[in-house]
């Protein structure tokens, strides 16, 4: 099994719809993060948390929610899908005195 | 966190070693340069780190020139699994950073070529 898991993989959704991406990790770490991925760009920080009770807004949290509901799961949701929330989500993990994070396979998103 | 700049594209031979630049001029005396780098939409991969010192590992090659306004990242010899989007990233250390994110660029699209 992989260490940060994602589901689901694809998503196609309507738009105005409520939808949410999950996030598991066996990794034991404490810190979780989402970010999203646009066509040729770089990958942008929705939204982060450094333990179960600590959520931050990243960089382009409007439009979205989040919730830690273990240490090992944290899950990113669209509470009413638009076109343009159409990417490849990341899931990624570390632990506070590590160097590297670790990420999820991704989740491809459309909205339609 | 310094902002660093990376060409938007490289080409490379199968075998050849690969030399990927990142300019980060406003680097601060505690930050690190990090890489990490994303195969056609997978999850990126860290793949090294360094301060000051030249750094190595069983991937790649980190040189941090001695002013520390730039870095190279070498893959001494690039196969066809080395093409990849790789991004520079300067970041205070963990420790240090006040729990700080890593940020994203844009990287570099290195294509290896057979």
């Amino acid at each position: 099994d992989a260490d940060v898991t994602q589901t689901p993989r694809n998503r196609i959704t309507k738009t105005g719809k409520r939808i949410m991406l999950e996030c598991s990790q066996t990794k034991g770490h404490d810190r979780m993060y989402w970010y999203r991925q646009d066509p040729g760009l770089g990958l942008r920080l929705i939204y982060y948390s450094f333990d179960v009770k600590d959520i931050n807004k990243g960089e382009i949290s409007d439009g979205y929610s989040v919730s830690r509901q273990a240490q090992a799961k944290f899950s990113l949701s669209l509470e009413s899908a638009i076109p343009n929330q159409t990417a490849l989500y990341f899931c990624a993990t570390s632990v506070g005195a590590n160097y590297g994070y670790t990420f999820g396979s991704g989740t491809r998103l459309t909205v339609v | 966190d310094a902002k660093t700049t990376q060409p938007p594209s490289m080409d490379c031979a199968e075998g050849r070693a690969a030399n990927l630049p990142c300019n980060h001029s406003t680097i601060s005396g505690n930050e690190y340069v990090y890489w990490y780098r994303q195969i056609h939409s997978q999850g990126p991969q860290y793949i090294i780190h360094g301060l000051k010192n030249n750094e190595t590992n069983e991937m790649a090659s980190l040189i941090i020139t001695e002013d520390r306004k730039s870095s190279t990242l070498i893959l001494p010899h690039a196969t066809l699994r080395d093409t990849a989007v790789y991004y520079c990233i300067v970041r205070v250390a963990p420790m240090n950073s006040g729990n700080t994110p890593l940020v994203f660029g844009k990287g570099t699209r290195l294509s290896v070529i057979a």
